[in-house]
């Protein structure tokens, strides 16, 4: 089994909102990674989380904020968002960090109005 | 530095073999792989490369690497109408075991 599953599949948000995604996997991966990806642009990386521990933030604003509750489990925490914050959102996972085979979910579809 | 680079278009017929090329600019990559993304989903991982192997097959997929001109195609045998995608191409360097580099992208149309 190799599914990461995301949820909402779609999401529409105001600029004042709080919502959050979630990702979940069980194949005992110890590493999370969240992406963003705009339209017709290849992913880009946020954050990544090793042992549920936070080892990496590529220098994401601070209105997203990533919380590992257990290995199984990654979410992203949204607020004050901004139009062009609009994307879809990957996560992935891999069995560590120094694991290089990463197996994506199938994203969640964000708009901000 | 690090940098993927990616034709964006390609169109075949179905049944025709497809190639799709990437080149990159970081020698020390470790691993190089080639990811599907159907419209609306997420990446599939199809098939990676070591970076010591000069071909991998895997079924209808060949993977070729010259690391001499840091070059790496896809090659999609009997191209089906289900391979219309974009494809990425990505590199993981030995200094940067979680972070993937992806090229721009490849859109795939495969004719009936």
């Amino acid at each position: 089994d190799t599914e990461v599953t995301q949820t909402p599949k779609h999401l529409v948000m105001g600029m004042t909102n709080k919502k959050s995604l979630k990702c979940e996997q069980h194949m005992g991966h110890r590493a999370m990674y969240w992406y963003k990806q705009k339209a017709k642009k290849p992913p880009e990386l946020m954050f990544v989380y090793s042992y549920e521990k936070l080892s990496i933030n590529e220098s994401v604003p601070s209105r997203f904020s990533p919380e590992c509750p257990n290995s199984s489990l990654l979410n992203l925490h949204l607020h004050a968002l901004q139009p062009e914050d609009s994307a879809l959102y990957l996560c992935a996972s891999s069995q560590a960090t120094g694991a290089h085979e990463q197996y994506f979910g199938p994203g969640t579809r964000l708009t901000v109005t | 530095g690090e940098d993927v680079e990616q034709s964006l278009f390609l169109s075949v017929r179905e049944g025709d073999s497809s190639v799709i090329n990437c080149t990159y600019t970081d020698s020390s990559s470790t691993y190089l792989y080639w990811y599907k993304q159907e419209p609306g989903a997420g990446l599939q991982l199809l098939t990676y490369i070591f970076s010591n192997m000069d071909m991998k097959q895997d079924q209808r997929l060949t993977v070729l690497l010259n690391k001499k001109d840091k070059h790496l195609s896809l090659r999609i045998a009997d191209t089906q109408t289900g391979d219309s995608a974009i494809y990425f191409c990505a590199e993981i360097g030995k200094d940067s075991s979680y972070k993937l580099i992806f090229g721009s992208g490849t859109r795939l149309l495969v004719r009936p």
